[in-house]
């Protein structure tokens, strides 16, 4: 089946700082990828939802400004977490569909757990 | 909102255990069912799906059926293995957007 990837799998950052983290579709061209966030014993919560060259569409409630993402090209989307916070520790988790694909069609990244000191 | 509630775990049952893990949802509309399987260090996939009432989704010997009337959509798998020790994720769709619970450790023992 398709596959998609995250880099890193475990991040650990200093309150203030940025981090990134990219997602990738490793063999096919995703149009559209997707971003969650699983709290501890929660559900995955979706943070917005990109397509490739445009600007993202961010659930409500999710700061535009301090989760950026971009959907520069087919097979790589990335989160920014700007001046992070512990209360931004959190799993992280992407998501690609092919084109023309319904959206439970999704195929997810493994995750990334950020941990914010 | 739209809301999916499942059992919570960590279930841990013996090789050939009848499981059940329940699932429970909330909508204004009539949504369609997921349940989603994660296997240590990879995705999410797609177990199986049910898009109306009364639908039975079943792939790998598991199966869920969609009941409108109590709003549920309980996983069964009537002799697991090993192998199905994984994190299971029940979920719904509305609007194009997929709703997820909490999802729910599941360890086999041998």
């Amino acid at each position: 089946g398709a596959v998609v990837s995250q880099h890193p799998s475990r991040v650990i950052c200093k309150s203030g700082t940025s981090v990134k983290i990219e997602c990738r579709s490793l063999d096919f061209q995703a149009t559209t990828m997707f971003w969650y966030r699983q709290f501890p014993k929660q559900s995955l919560m979706l943070m917005a939802t990109s397509n490739e060259g445009s600007k993202a569409t961010y659930e409500q409630g999710v700061e535009k400004d301090k989760f950026l993402i971009n959907h520069a090209s087919l097979t790589l989307s990335t989160l920014t977490v700007t001046s992070a916070h512990p209360e931004d520790s959190s799993f992280y988790i992407c998501s690609a569909k092919r084109p023309g694909q319904s959206s439970y069609e999704q195929y997810f990244g493994p995750g990334t757990r950020l941990t914010v000191t | 909102g739209d809301s999916v509630t499942q059992m919570e775990g960590p279930v841990t049952l013996s090789e050939e255990a009848f499981l059940t893990i329940n699932c429970t949802y909330t909508a204004t509309g009539y949504p369609s069912l997921f349940w989603y399987v994660q296997y240590p260090g990879e995705g999410l996939q797609l177990l199986l799906k049910a898009t109306k009432a009364d639908d039975k989704g079943s792939n790998k010997g598991f199966e869920a059926t969609y009941r409108k009337e109590t709003t549920s959509f309980h996983l069964e798998k009537g002799s697991v293995q090993v192998s199905d020790s994984a994190v299971y994720f029940c979920a719904l769709r509305m609007d194009q957007k997929l709703v997820f619970g909490q999802g729910t450790r599941l360890t086999i023992n041998p």
